[in-house]
C-alpha cells in the first residue's frame, strides 16, 4: 500500500546544530508540503514543491531549507537548530493541487 | 496567517450527541476541507467540499459551505467516543496555492 512516512519519530537536539527531517512518499505525488503544528497556532507551512527541483517558501521558512531531487523525498534540514523550532512537524503530499493531502504521522523536535 | 478559524475551541458532548464546529476563512477558496487529528497522530482528510457546493455528506458527516459569509459548518451525527479528536478545516486554491488551516476544534466525547 502507498503511504508517506516520517522520520524520526522523535529527536532532540543541541542549539546550532543542523538537523534534517526525513519525509518519504509512495503515493507518487506531484505536491509535498512541510507543516509545523504548535500549541496555539495550529498547522503553520514551512516549504513546499510542486515536483522535482521546485521548492518554494512557506508562511514560516526561516532557518528551514528543503530540496527536491526526486518525486519520493522531500528533506527538511533546519541549517541551525533554535528553541522555537521545538514543535512538531508534518510532512504531507497530495495528488493535485489542494485536493485532499494525506499526512505523515509527524516527527516531535526537541531543541535544548 | 491562518485562513481558517474555527468555533469553538473545544467540544465536549455526551455519545450519541450531534457535534457541530463552525469555520469562517478570509480570502477566496476553491475549496474547503475538513481534517481529524487524534492525539499524536497525523491528519486524515475527512471530506472536501468545493466552493460551487452548498452542502456535502459522507457517511455520519456532513458539511455546509456559505461562500457569501466565508463560512463551513462541520456537523458529525450520532457521536461515539472515537470521534473524539481535534477537527481542523482548511481553504484551498485548487490547482494552484496551498491549504491553510485553522487551529482546530478539540472535540471530546464522553461515553
Amino acid at each position: 500500500d502507498a503511504e508517506i512516512t516520517q522520520s524520526p519519530r522523535h529527536k532532540i537536539t543541541e542549539t546550532g546544530r543542523q538537523v534534517t527531517l526525513a519525509c518519504h512518499q509512495t503515493w507518487n505525488h506531484n505536491n509535498m508540503f512541510w507543516y509545523r503544528q504548535d500549541l496555539g497556532h495550529g498547522l503553520r507551512l514551512i516549504h513546499y514543491s510542486y515536483g522535482v527541483h521546485d521548492t518554494n517558501k512557506g508562511e514560516v521558512s526561516d532557518g528551514y531549507s528543503v530540496s527536491r531531487s526526486n518525486t519520493e523525498d522531500l528533506p527538511l534540514t533546519l541549517e541551525s537548530a533554535a528553541s522555537s523550532q521545538t514543535s512538531v512537524y508534518f510532512c504531507a503530499s497530495s495528488e493535485q493541487g489542494t485536493y485532499g493531502y494525506t499526512f505523515g504521522s509527524g516527527t516531535r523536535l526537541t531543541v535544548v | 496567517s491562518q485562513q481558517g478559524e474555527e468555533d469553538p475551541q473545544a467540544l465536549s458532548i455526551q455519545e450519541g450527541e450531534n457535534a457541530t464546529m463552525n469555520c469562517s476563512y478570509k480570502t477566496s477558496i476553491n475549496n474547503l476541507q475538513w481534517y481529524r487529528q487524534n492525539s499524536g497522530r497525523g491528519l486524515v482528510h475527512l471530506i472536501l467540499i468545493r466552493s460551487n457546493e452548498r452542502e456535502k455528506h459522507s457517511g455520519r458527516l456532513r458539511v455546509t459551505l456559505d461562500t457569501s459569509k466565508k463560512s463551513s459548518s462541520l456537523l458529525i451525527t450520532a457521536s461515539r467516543a472515537a470521534d473524539t479528536a481535534s477537527y481542523f478545516c482548511a481553504g484551498g486554491g485548487g490547482s494552484q496555492g496551498n491549504l491553510i488551516f485553522g487551529k482546530g476544534t478539540k472535540l471530546s466525547v464522553k461515553p
